[in-house]
């Protein structure tokens, strides 16, 4: 069966990095693209930004744009998501997706950003 | 950005009741929608895709409909575990975007 599982839980100072990662199974890696949402907490779901496993091809929200890089690693069957110059409102759960239209999510990391 | 609205924010309903979610693009989409359910401390869950395709799992009890800028999401019969909060999604142009979501719960 389909299965993403993403790293644990982490803490980070602002202006830190933070690097996610989201093991695939169950599927062909490359034929599926991969979506990143975050969540923070008490709020709705953000799109953070997508890559094409085929490709390398990627595609962020404005609002992280400059700060975010997404690569995947297809020897693994593993995406990363990794954060820069982290803020406090950053501040959320970050979810991996597979496919446009996120048919098999991992289960959440979170990560905090706090002085 | 393609900004997706959902109506209504919050829907009380009793068990065994029909609900009827809306959302609604500010330009067009096609069928390129997508509805999720996410309880507390669960991840989002896919229900339907293209609009009306219901996902793989799902409970036939769901059905989506819509294209262009109108979508809705309706569940023919509450059960006790479809208590939760809604979102829509579009996939059609960069970036995706969510709606707000709408809360489903117990009138």
């Amino acid at each position: 069966q389909v299965q993403l599982v993403q790293s644990g839980a982490e803490v980070k100072r602002p202006g830190a990095s933070v690097r996610v990662s989201c093991k695939a199974s169950g599927y062909t890696f490359r034929t599926y693209n991969i979506i990143w949402v975050r969540q923070a907490p008490g709020q709705g779901l953000e799109w953070v930004g997508w890559i094409s496993v085929y490709s390398g091809k990627t595609n962020y929200a404005q609002k992280v744009q400059g700060r975010v890089l997404m690569t995947t690693d297809t020897s693994t069957t593993t995406a990363y998501l990794e954060v820069r110059s982290l803020r406090s409102d950053d501040t959320a759960v970050y979810y991996c997706a597979r496919a446009d239209w996120g048919d098999n999510w991992g289960q959440g990391t979170l990560v905090t950003v706090s002085s | 950005e393609i900004l997706m609205t959902q109506s209504p924010a919050t829907l009380s309903v009793s068990p065994g009741e029909r609900a009827t979610l809306s959302c609604r693009a500010s330009q067009s989409i096609g069928s390129n929608l997508a509805w999720f359910q996410q309880k507390p401390g669960q991840a989002p869950r896919l229900l339907m895709f293209i609009a009306s395709t219901r996902a793989a799992g799902a409970p036939a009890r769901f059905s989506g409909s819509g294209s262009g800028t109108e979508f809705t999401l309706t569940i023919s019969s509450l059960q006790s575990e479809d208590f939760a909060i809604y979102y829509c999604q579009q996939y059609d142009n960069w970036p995706f975007t969510f709606g707000p979501g709408t809360r489903v719960d117990i009138k």
